[in-house]
């Protein structure tokens, strides 16, 4: 079993639309999670860190759910700008400061216009 | 916002070559630089982490002999893939934070081809 897993879609929704990704990890003892973007063939960037009380961004909310391992990705009016492949991150290093990212896959959105 | 500048962003070379990458930090300095690699159609997997002036901590499966790192100041490490081979062609991307609480910030990435 892969340490995260998404869904690699591709999700092709229509310009406003909500759209939303989950992700599963494994390791139980991970003490941080990350939502990042990543666009074709560039670098991946933080989109927003996620914590257990679940956090809002703009048009972003991101949610964790220690139980299930299971993290999500809400984005609501989605623009085209949103296009790109988003990556579930997990720090399954065991200390502070300890740093181990485990990356999933990535799940491709494409917004239509 | 912090940046991270990584150099060279193509590297097309023949089998047998010793390939260099460097990770500069350019405005802050961090004490702790990563190294991944992406191979296609797969995800960002870490290879190692380097402390400003200590020895590289590799990850399980990871050649230290063929991936030599160096971190030699704060603002700048290199990733040295020793005698290179086709199958070491893949996406080399390093990353970097200042404090142990802060998110990594990511270099724009190596494509590494090996002919």
């Amino acid at each position: 079993r892969k340490e995260v897993e998404q869904d690699p879609g591709p999700f092709n929704v229509p310009e406003g639309a909500t759209v939303a990704f989950n992700c599963t990890y494994s390791n139980s003892a991970s003490q941080s999670f990350f939502w990042y973007r990543q666009d074709c063939r560039k670098e991946p960037k933080l989109l927003m860190s996620v914590y257990s009380s679940g956090n809002e961004d703009g048009r972003f909310t991101a949610q964790l759910n220690r139980a299930s391992q299971y993290i999500s990705l809400l984005i609501r009016d989605s623009k085209l700008s949103d296009s790109a492949t988003y990556l579930c991150v997990v720090n399954r290093g065991v200390n502070f400061g300890n740093e181990k990212l485990t990356f999933g896959t990535g799940t491709r959105l494409t917004i239509i216009p | 916002g912090a940046v991270v500048s990584q150099h060279p962003s193509r590297v097309i070379c023949k089998s047998g070559t010793s390939v260099k990458i460097e990770c500069r930090s350019l405005d802050f300095q961090a004490t702790t630089m990563f190294w991944y690699r992406q191979f296609p159609k797969q995800s960002l997997m870490l290879m190692a982490t380097s402390n400003e002036g200590s020895k590289a901590t590799y990850e399980q499966g990871v050649e230290k002999d063929k991936f030599l790192i160096n971190h030699a100041s704060l603002t700048l490490s290199t990733l040295t893939v020793t005698s290179a081979h086709p199958e070491d062609s893949s996406f080399y991307i390093c990353s970097a934070r200042e404090y142990s609480n802060q998110p990594q910030h990511f270099g724009d990435g190596t494509r590494l081809s090996i002919l």
